[in-house]
């Protein structure tokens, strides 16, 4: 299958800290990504669907101001957390659309932890 | 997009097959039904998707019912690495994922 890259893979930060999340698709095009974060024990929840040379669309209850998505090639998505703080730790997973299959590809998933 | 109800949990003996069950009652003409697995701590994996017809790959079966209220996703032979939670989500085309809770496969050695 296709293959996604998601880096860093474990981050730990300070509060009030800003952390980037890398998302790249290593061997196809994606007009479309997207991300979801992942709490223990619970589900995946869609965050945000990332687009290429447009602004993201955020699900509703998503704070846009402090999840920033910029989606600046075909192969290159980032999510920034901005001024995190211990209630933004969680799991957060980006992946990648092949279109005309709609299959989505997944990272390998980010922990992060805000102290 | 239309809802879907899984199991909790399951346990399969190791190298038995395993028929995992979704229901989707309210399932649209144009909903795909795919189907993923996530290990722990691991972003979820493609294991394979249809529409109408029956699908094979060289992960999985998937059956679906002829009035496509249901599916199965059919693994041949268990082995201890497809313990996994795994998603039954419904989707039309170019449409988002939204992940329900899923059914947790313990296999048993």
């Amino acid at each position: 299958g296709a293959v996604v890259s998601q880096h860093p893979s474990r981050v730990i930060c300070k509060s009030g800290t800003s952390v980037k999340i890398e998302c790249r698709s290593l061997d196809f095009q994606a007009t479309t990504m997207f991300w979801y974060r992942q709490f223990p024990k619970q589900s995946l929840m869609l965050m945000a669907t990332s687009n290429e040379g447009s602004k993201a669309t955020y699900e509703q209850g998503v704070e846009k101001d402090k999840f920033l998505i910029n989606h600046a090639s075909l192969t290159l998505s980032t999510l920034t957390v901005t001024s995190a703080h211990p209630e933004d730790s969680s799991f957060y997973i980006c992946s990648a659309r092949i279109a005309s299959v709609n299959i989505q590809y997944f990272g390998a998933g980010t922990r992060l932890s805000v102290l | 997009d239309a809802k879907t109800t899984q199991p909790n949990s399951m346990e399969s003996n190791e190298e038995e097959p395993v028929h995992l069950p979704c229901n989707h009652s309210t399932i649209s003409g144009t909903d795909y039904i795919h189907w993923y697995r996530q290990l722990p701590s691991q972003g979820p994996e493609y294991v394979i998707h249809g529409l109408t017809s029956n699908v094979n790959n060289r992960m999985a079966s998937l059956a679906i019912a002829e009035d496509r209220k249901s599916s199965t996703l059919i693994l041949h032979r268990a082995t201890l690495r497809d313990a996994a939670v795994y998603y039954c989500i419904l989707t039309a085309i170019f449409n988002k994922f939204y992940f329900g809770s899923g059914t947790k496969l313990n296999v048993k050695p």
